[in-house]
């Protein structure tokens, strides 16, 4: 089974709009990070945000919030007011228990969000 | 730019040849990682090192071998290379095994892109 879901292949948003790229989790562990990476054209994977599953309060970094819904497992990234420099491959990646040697990050497939001028 | 350095940038080779990768982790992180991304199969952990030893594996084939320096570098060897081998190699670092609280953060470098031909 797969560990992260990305359902949207690809996205398409209007400059200054909000954007959503969904992000499905699986895992049995209670103890578990989430990130968002940005991959643009170039090839660089450039962090974006973190929420833990334990934090209360969603993850917010400038234009970037993590809507966190731990009992329907999703942690859906929103990007505010849309800029054209936005247009990039949206990572969704967990990483599994907190403790421990294992720090390894499982990727989501991606999606690819084009900002429209 | 993260801090994690990548060389080289881009490599084409032959068949059947070996090469080498390099990564220097940024400063202060003792764990490095490196991850393959390529078309057909996303991005995938290959192994982790932290402080010089080996602490996790995932999807590495028996080709493929890492090491980690005492000056933290990392080196990612390829050798018997096919086809198939030829992506996007990542190699990231994050601070240490044990942090307060839960985000551990991989910083990612520039990535070498390998085409085997």
């Amino acid at each position: 089974a797969q560990k992260i879901t990305q359902t949207q292949p690809g996205m398409f948003v209007q400059e200054k709009e909000a954007v959503t790229l969904d992000c499905t989790y699986d895992t049995s562990d209670q103890s578990y990070g989430l990130f968002w990476y940005k991959q643009p054209s170039s090839g660089e994977m450039i962090f974006l945000i973190y929420q833990g599953s334990y934090d209360e309060q969603n993850a917010t970094e400038g234009r970037y919030s993590l809507n966190f819904q731990k009992a329907r497992k999703s942690a859906n990234l929103v990007i505010s007011a849309s800029q054209l420099g936005d247009s990039a491959m949206y990572f969704c990646a967990m990483r599994e228990g907190l403790s421990g040697s294992a720090r390894q990050l499982t990727f989501g497939s991606g999606t690819q969000l084009t900002v429209l001028p | 730019d993260s801090g994690v350095t990548q060389t080289p940038k881009h490599l084409i080779t032959a068949t059947g040849q070996r090469v080498t990768l390099r990564c220097s982790p940024r400063s202060g992180d003792l764990s490095v990682y490196w991850y393959q991304q390529s078309l057909d199969q996303g991005l995938q952990f290959l192994i982790q090192y932290y402080n010089g030893e080996e602490r996790a594996k995932g999807n590495i084939l028996e080709r493929f071998s890492a090491q980690q320096f005492p000056d933290l570098h990392s080196e990612l060897n390829l050798s018997s290379l096919e086809l198939g081998d030829s992506a996007l190699y990542f190699c990231a670092s994050s601070v240490a095994l044990r942090t307060s609280g839960g985000q551990e953060t991989q910083y990612f470098g520039p990535g070498t892109r390998l085409l085997v031909l």
